[in-house]
């Protein structure tokens, strides 16, 4: 399980405010990925990174926003524009894109 | 669009039994497809994964099949534990690609 790590696990935050959920990994992966994950949903795609100081958009990025300055990091930022923030954030990443995606524990986010 | 349809959204079987789960993919493209084991509040898992040019492939207790004529790809876990109760997930993509498609998930309850 180790290699990728997040924090916090859990964060709650005031309509309106900007949050930043960090993620880690020091496993030399190239590729980092963020997923949201609703109740009874599958894990739907914001944003990606194939490498440094190069990003994506995914299915679902209005309202965040990330940077990729650094191989090991790969912050996500939920922006106030983001209107249901309250959820599972997840973070993964893989060797390079075309292998296979291992995941953080996860920070749940919920917005008072 | 793009669509990974994954039945049945819940599955209770008694330990020692056989389960099974099965998803649909709707992009003939796609041509990797893992699974991953969630447990409540845990990161996503990938415990196996098969390639379009594999009809098949076990590990131990669990075996996934794939179909490509009908796009359809399944889950098999033979003498189910209480341990193997958890939420799974199917995945499809194409090779090159960041971008993973979920299924919504099964929550698979193996009885005592």
């Amino acid at each position: 399980d180790g290699g990728i790590t997040q924090s916090p696990k859990y964060l709650f935050r005031k309509e309106g405010q900007n949050v930043t959920l960090s993620c880690e990994q020091n496993l030399n992966h190239d590729a980092m990925y963020w997923y949201r994950q609703d109740p009874g949903q599958g894990l739907r795609l914001i944003y990606y990174s194939q490498i440094v100081n190069d990003f994506q958009k995914g299915d679902i990025a209005e309202g965040y926003s990330v940077s990729r300055e650094k191989k090991e990091s790969f912050p996500l930022t939920v922006t106030s524009a983001q209107k249901n923030p309250t959820a599972f954030y997840l973070c993964a990443s893989s060797l390079t894109k075309y292998n296979e995606q291992f995941f953080g524990p996860g920070t749940r986010l919920t917005v008072l | 669009g793009e669509n990974v349809e994954q039945h049945p959204s819940t599955l209770s079987v008694q330990e020692g039994d056989s389960a099974v789960i099965k998803c649909t993919y709707s992009d003939s493209a796609s041509n990797y497809f893992p699974w991953y084991k969630q447990e409540l509040g845990k990161r996503p898992q990938l415990i196996i994964d098969i390639r379009s040019n594999v009809g098949e492939k076990k590990d131990q207790r669990i075996a996934v099949t794939l179909n490509k004529t009908a796009k359809h790809f399944s889950l098999h876990i033979t003498e189910t534990q209480p341990e193997d109760s958890a939420v799974y997930f199917c995945a499809a993509s194409k090779g090159g690609t960041y971008k993973y498609i979920f299924g919504t998930g099964t929550r698979l309850k193996v009885l005592a």
